[in-house]
C-alpha cells in the first residue's frame, strides 16, 4: 500500500458536464500519473506530473486537463464529459531508487458518462 | 507497432502447476524497465515484479519470477505452484529510458489466467 487514494470511486454523469477526479498520496512522491483502462487496450497514459505545477501530456490526453498545486494531490478534469470517456481511471505514483523501481496504483475510479 | 505484446488472451492451469505468461517488448532504448501487474476481478492493480534492462539476473519475488531474455526481447512471467487466488488478469508493462526520468509505463493488453482445482 503506497498510500494512494482516489475520489470518487464511482461516478455517473451526463454528457457535457465537467468532472474532476482526485488522486491523493501521503508519501511525498514526486511523480504521479493518470491512466485510463478500457477493454482491449490495457492501460493508457492520459497525463503525468513530475512535480508541483509540472505536468505533461500522455498518449490519450485530448479532452482532459490536470493540475497539481500540492505534492500530495493530482487532479484530472474532464472539461465536458463525453461517452467515449466512460472508463476506469487509475492514478499511480513512482517509487523506488536506482536499482529497483515500482509504480503503485490507486484503487481506481469507475466513470460512466451517459 | 505495439511496444508490448501479450499473445495469450487466456490461459488455463490447474492448482499447484507452474504457468508461464508471455510478454515480448520492442524498444531501441538501451535503458528500460519491465513490470508485471496482477488485476483480480475486484479491479485493483497489484505490482508483482520488476526487471531492469541492465540487471544480470532474472528477478524473483516469492512464487513469481521473470524470465528475461534480452536478445529475444521477451520478459515472461513464471508463476510456480499456482493457487486459486492467482486467477486474474495479468499485465506486462515497460518503462523506456532511465528509471530516474519517471517515464510512464506502456502496457500490454493483458492475459487472463484461470486456475482450477
Amino acid at each position: 500500500d503506497a498510500g494512494i487514494t482516489q475520489s470518487p470511486r464511482h461516478k455517473v454523469t451526463e454528457t457535457g458536464t465537467p468532472v474532476t477526479l482526485r488522486c491523493h498520496q501521503t508519501e511525498n512522491h514526486r511523480y504521479m500519473y493518470w491512466y485510463r483502462q478500457d477493454p482491449g487496450h490495457g492501460l493508457r497514459l492520459i497525463h503525468y506530473s513530475y512535480g508541483v505545477k509540472d505536468t505533461d501530456k500522455g498518449e490519450v490526453s485530448d479532452g482532459y486537463s490536470v493540475s497539481r498545486s500540492k505534492t500530495e494531490d493530482f487532479l484530472l478534469t474532464l472539461e465536458s464529459a463525453t461517452s467515449s470517456q466512460t472508463s476506469v481511471y487509475f492514478c499511480a505514483i513512482r517509487s523506488g531508487h536506482e536499482y529497483q523501481e515500482t509504480q503503485y496504483f490507486g484503487p481506481g475510479t469507475r466513470l460512466l458518462v451517459l | 507497432a505495439q511496444k508490448i505484446t501479450q499473445t495469450q488472451p487466456g490461459m488455463f492451469v490447474q492448482e499447484k502447476e507452474a504457468v508461464t505468461l508471455d510478454c515480448t517488448y520492442d524498444t531501441s532504448d538501451p535503458s528500460y524497465g519491465l513490470f508485471w501487474y496482477k488485476q483480480p476481478s475486484s479491479g485493483e492493480m497489484i505490482f508483482l515484479i520488476y526487471q531492469g534492462s541492465y540487471d544480470q539476473q532474472n528477478a524473483t519475488e516469492g512464487r513469481y519470477s521473470l524470465n528475461f531474455q534480452k536478445a529475444r526481447k521477451s520478459a515472461n512471467l513464471v508463476i510456480s505452484a499456482s493457487q486459486l487466488g492467482d486467477s486474474a488478469m495479468y499485465f506486462c508493462a515497460m518503462r523506456e529510458g532511465s528509471n530516474q526520468a519517471g517515464t510512464a509505463l506502456i502496457f500490454g493488453k493483458g492475459t487472463t489466467l484461470s486456475v482450477s482445482s
